[in-house]
């Protein structure tokens, strides 16, 4: 079945260290998003990625970084900058960034802690 | 600029009571307005959309919602709760000419009790 599969579920990050979350999908989308979700909070994004090789910063870029070099793949690095990294982020694919009428299909998520 | 607002941050019904989970949302082109439910620790599953066709959307676990274009509702209705409804559910607005926003509202979470 075609989905979106993040990895790991679960990471700790020690301080300093920089992590990095794996996202794949393989329903053949070219758009792909970075969102991080806090308790009771809504989603915010991070990055988005129209197309291979292109990502454009969302609202909350400070302290991360991505790259697409595969359409299947947008992983997603949390730095040492980032101070208060502890969240649950989801990745999610859309099959055109133009396409408003369509959804975005998301992934289960990894959950970061600060160890 | 689009905008979404969910009335309630939490809703509690019985099991078997019918549940309605209110957005209204802002736009200044065609909206698509999409709801999304979360269970813990789980990413966002579709319930349903609607895209500029029938105002009626039937969704996936007995879940409707009707467009309001006057009233810029789009409220989410469930005949009957069932346990396994209590989640989160977020409604989302997406202009159809900027595919690139896809606006969630803050969501609400629904509490079925026995």
């Amino acid at each position: 079945d075609g989905g979106i599969t993040q990895s790991p579920k679960y990471l700790f990050r020690k301080e300093g260290q920089n992590v990095t979350l794996s996202c794949e999908q393989n329903l053949n989308h070219d758009a792909m998003y970075w969102y991080r979700q806090d308790p009771g909070q809504g989603l915010r994004l991070i990055y988005y990625s129209q197309i291979v090789n292109d990502f454009q910063k969302g609202d909350i870029a400070e302290g991360y970084s991505v790259s697409r070099e595969k359409k299947e793949s947008f992983p997603l690095t949390v730095t040492s900058a980032q101070k208060n990294p502890t969240a649950f982020y989801l990745c999610a694919s859309r099959i055109s960034w133009d396409r408003g009428n369509q959804p975005q299909h998301f992934g289960d998520g990894t959950r970061l802690s600060i160890l | 600029a689009q905008s979404v607002t969910q009335l309630d941050s939490h809703v509690s019904v019985s099991e078997g009571t019918p549940v309605l989970l209110r957005c209204n949302y802002s736009s200044s082109y065609s909206p698509s307005l999409f709801w999304y439910v979360q269970h813990p620790n789980k990413g966002l599953q579709l319930l349903l959309k609607y895209t500029s066709a029938a105002t009626l959307v039937k969704g996936i676990n007995g879940f409707e919602a009707e467009f309001k274009k006057s009233e810029t509702s789009f409220h989410l209705t469930k005949p009957s709760a069932h346990m396994s409804d209590a989640a989160e559910y977020f409604c989302v607005v997406s202009e159809v000419n900027y595919g690139q926003n896809f606006v969630f509202g803050p969501g609400t979470r629904l509490s079925v009790l026995p």
